[in-house]
Parts: C-alpha cells; sequence; structure tokens
C-alpha cells in the first residue's frame, strides 16, 4: 500500500457525460501528479500539481482539468466523454515533486466509456 | 519530446537465472531516470531514481546502472524468482522545462519457478 488513495475504484459511463476522478496523496507530499494508461499505450503524464499550483502538464486534453485543493487532495475532471477515453487513470504524489523524487502511484481508477 | 525504449519487450526466465534489461533515452538535455516495477493488478512501485552518468543502484537482488553520455541504463535481477515477475518500466526526464516523466512501454518478466 503506497498511502495515496483514489476514488472510485472503477467507473462505467456513457458518451459526452462529465466524471470526476479524486485522489488523496501520501501524508506530507505537497505534489500529485495524474496519468493515463490506455489499452495498448504506456503511461501517459497528464498533469501535475505542487501545493495547489500547476507545475507541469502533459498531453492532457482540453476536455480534461484538474485542480489541487489545499487539503492537497487532487481531482481530475473528464467531460464530453468518448469511447477512446476507456482507460486505467493512476494518480501519483511526491514530497517535493522535483525530478529525482521517487513518486507513489495509487491503486487507479479504471474508466469505462460505453 | 523525449522517446524512451525498452527491450526486450518481454522476458520468459527460469527461477535461479539472472536476467537484465535496457531502457534507451535521448542523452541531450538529459536530467533524471526512474525505475518502476509493475505487477499485474497492482500500481507502479518505485525501485530506483538515477541521474549522475555512472550511477549504480543496488536493491536486494536488482541493481541498475546509467550512462547518460550514450543515453541508456541496464537494469539488472540476480538468481531470479518468481516474485519478481512484473513489468519494469523506465521513465525519462530532460531538463528542457517540460518536467515530466516519460515513460517506455515496459519489460514484462515472467519467472517461471
Amino acid at each position: 500500500d503506497s498511502g495515496v488513495t483514489q476514488t472510485p475504484k472503477h467507473l462505467i459511463t456513457a458518451t459526452g457525460q462529465r466524471v470526476t476522478l479524486r485522489c488523496s496523496p501520501r501524508s506530507g507530499d505537497l505534489s500529485v501528479y495524474w496519468y493515463q494508461q490506455s489499452l495498448d499505450q504506456g503511461l501517459q503524464f497528464l498533469i501535475q500539481y505542487y501545493n495547489g499550483e500547476e507545475r507541469a502538464k502533459g498531453n492532457i486534453l482540453e476536455r480534461f482539468s484538474a485542480q489541487q485543493f489545499p487539503d492537497l487532495h487532487s481531482e481530475l475532471n473528464l467531460s464530453s466523454l468518448e469511447l477512446g477515453d476507456s482507460a486505467l487513470y493512476f494518480c501519483a504524489s511526491s514530497v517535493t515533486g522535483t525530478a529525482t523524487d521517487e513518486q507513489f502511484f495509487g491503486p487507479g481508477t479504471r474508466l469505462t466509456v460505453l | 519530446i523525449l522517446n524512451v525504449e525498452q527491450s526486450p519487450q518481454s522476458l520468459h526466465v527460469q527461477e535461479g537465472d539472472s536476467t537484465n534489461f535496457t531502457c534507451s533515452f535521448p542523452s541531450s538535455n538529459f536530467y533524471a531516470l526512474h525505475w518502476y516495477r509493475w505487477e499485474t493488478a497492482k500500481s507502479p512501485e518505485a525501485l530506483f531514481v538515477m541521474t549522475l552518468n555512472g550511477d549504480e543502484k543496488k536493491k536486494g537482488r536488482i541493481s541498475a546502472t546509467l550512462n547518460t553520455k550514450e543515453g541508456y541504463s541496464y537494469l539488472y535481477i540476480k538468481g531470479s524468482q518468481p516474485e519478481d515477475s512484473a513489468t519494469y518500466l523506465c521513465a525519462s526526464l530532460d531538463n528542457t522545462g517540460r518536467r515530466a516523466l516519460t515513460f517506455g512501454s515496459g519489460t514484462r518478466l515472467q519467472v517461471q519457478p
């Protein structure tokens, strides 16, 4: 158990809908990262937050947005969902959010868009 | 954009065998390399973070080396055990300002008892 929690574990929804994925980092970690793992693709970095501020952005679609709250938990919002958004979404956290920090991954949320 | 490649894609070995696999990354603007171990139905777990050319790290039977000049890292497992069966991911980060890990597609290791 990495200490990172993600809810829900599974989510099934329809195209065009909007969902929110939630992540609580390990105690003491200030940085949160979001990754997407689609079928036959490696882990793709979406976005990073550090202490409430956006720090780095990957290939995140405009339909997706995220934020980190004062209590350091983070939410990833996915809207106008398409079939291709079906994937495993991981949240990770680290202490300082720097390049040499180990990242601790949560168990993931499996999103299925029908 | 960094292109991180791992080889082989998959590997089957017998219990007790030693094995190694490769992570290749662009050497220009290198900043850090991460190795993660990812067991089926679990989440990735950090093994090593390496930054310096010639760096060697060890954790139990697993070790890694780093060559930043030629852009590769090796992961070694000595005396493989069935519990080592997992996908091993490497991820590289450059210093050009993107500040995000780019992951390879992984090497899937299966250790037969």
